[in-house]
């Protein structure tokens, strides 16, 4: 069954500090990955995706993301957080037929930022 | 901004009532698609559109109906509502071509859907 599993639910960084938050899915073939954040009262952004290619894809936000195959994971990192990253992030997996996917979510990591 | 948008984005309302909620998709966008993000169930996906007819359907309950009309806009009926209905839906909008471009998938701001 295709999943995709966000091992913490919420993390707390201070500001300035690195940020990792991990994404592991399960699907039948490569899929196509995405992150997505939700701040506070906010509709879902579209961080960034990958597609194929260069495993490690750039975001807006200064956000990153690398995809290891081995690990089924796609891990969202970030080197210096702002306390305006503080929301909720979602990883999603998808393959459609352009235009007929639908994205499966993972429950979410919450961060918050301390001062 | 997305370019999906998304009325109202805020509505209280009496269980056992009806309400409708309305997108309209990115310029362009012949697909759309609605989810429902709870507390408890986190973001599920709803159904799915393509050019006025359904194309994917995940789990949406049989109270509850969409369509897509002409011009692209989509609704989302909701009746007899319960109180676990409350939720905040969303809807989201992508291209009809295959590959990435057909996968990426914008979402509006949502509407918070409250049943007292």
């Amino acid at each position: 069954a295709q999943s995709v599993t966000q091992p913490d639910i919420h993390i707390t960084v201070s500001e300035g500090a690195s940020l990792e938050l991990r994404c592991n899915y399960s699907y039948g073939a490569t899929p196509y990955l995405f992150w997505y954040v939700q701040s506070p009262g906010q509709g879902l952004q579209l961080l960034l995706k990958y597609f194929s290619g260069d495993t490690l894809v750039q975001g807006i936000k200064g956000f990153e993301a690398e995809f290891k195959r081995s690990q089924s994971s796609f891990n969202l990192r970030k080197p210096s957080v702002h306390w305006s990253d503080a929301a909720e992030y979602f990883c999603a997996v998808g393959r459609g037929q352009g235009g007929y996917n639908k994205l499966i979510f993972g429950a979410g990591t919450r961060l918050a930022v301390h001062p | 901004d997305s370019g999906v948008t998304q009325t109202p984005k805020h509505l209280i309302t009496a269980t056992g009532q009806r309400v409708t909620l309305r997108c309209s998709p990115r310029s362009g966008d012949l697909s759309v698609y609605w989810y429902q993000q709870s507390l408890d169930q986190g973001l599920q996906f709803l159904i799915q559109y393509y050019n006025g007819e359904e194309r994917a359907k995940g789990n949406i309950l049989e109270r509850f109906s969409a369509q897509q009309f002409p011009d692209l806009h989509s609704e989302l009926n909701l009746s007899s509502l319960e109180l676990g209905d409350s939720a905040l839906y969303f809807c989201a909008s992508s291209v009809a071509t295959p590959g990435p471009s057909g996968n990426t998938i914008y979402f509006g701001e949502g509407s918070w859907l409250t049943v007292v």
